[in-house]
């Protein structure tokens, strides 16, 4: 089984409605990290979470909000879809004390 | 901040022949430097990675890289490659010490002709 997953893996959905992208990790990493990946622009950090009460903005937070549920679940709202947040989304964890990241499959997601 | 540049999107290259995928950073302090390899519909995952020491580092899959910190540059390495290395390669920069911000290049897809 996967150590961190996805779901869904793939979502269309109309501009102005609200979805939740959800990551799920059984790797037991304190740090769990929401990026985007579009064409030519590689991934930008949209948000990360130290533990269950420490989250942080990254580069690219607006139009977005997360939670953390709990150590291993860690969910990314967008509010309100529009047509520039459609793109391949991954959540990524890493433990305490270490650089290396670990990344999800990825959700792809397309705002008409 | 710190920065990455990869200046190749595309590089084709036939299998069994050598290729190399450049990377140079900008950082005016001690960094971290990564190269992330992403398989069609996959996720990304860790190649190889330099914290500190011996500059020369190895990777999995026959993969290596070189840190020049007089010439800001980590570029990956491979003697020859297959068909099954195809993929999109990122290299990323931290800072070092404590948590930093990991930065990611723009990728550099990789494209092996049989």
């Amino acid at each position: 089984d996967a150590d961190v997953t996805q779901t869904p893996r793939n979502r269309i959905t109309k501009t102005g409605k609200r979805i939740m992208l959800e990551c799920s990790q059984t790797k037991g990493h304190d740090r769990m990290y929401w990026y985007r990946q579009d064409p030519g622009l590689g991934l930008r950090l949209i948000y990360y979470s130290f533990d269950v009460k420490d989250i942080n903005k990254g580069e690219i937070s607006d139009g977005y909000s997360v939670s953390r549920q709990a150590q291993a679940k860690f969910s990314l709202s967008l509010e309100s879809a529009i047509p520039n947040q459609t793109a391949l989304y991954f959540c990524a964890t890493s433990p305490r004390g270490q650089e290396t990241q670990y990344f999800g499959p990825g959700t792809r997601l397309l705002v008409l | 901040a710190q920065s990455v540049t990869q200046l190749d999107s595309q590089v084709p290259v036939f299998e069994e022949a050598p290729v190399e995928l450049r990377c140079n950073y900008s950082s005016s302090v001690s960094v971290y430097l990564f190269w992330y390899v992403q398989y069609p519909n996959q996720g990304l995952q860790l190649l190889l990675k330099y914290l500190s020491g011996s500059t020369l580092v190895k990777g999995i899959n026959g993969f290596e890289a070189e840190f020049n910190k007089s010439q800001t540059s980590f570029h990956l390495r491979k003697p020859s490659v297959h068909i099954s290395d195809t993929a999109e390669y990122f290299c990323a920069v931290s800072l070092s010490g404590g948590y930093q911000k990991v930065t990611f290049g723009t990728g550099t897809k990789l494209q092996v002709i049989p």
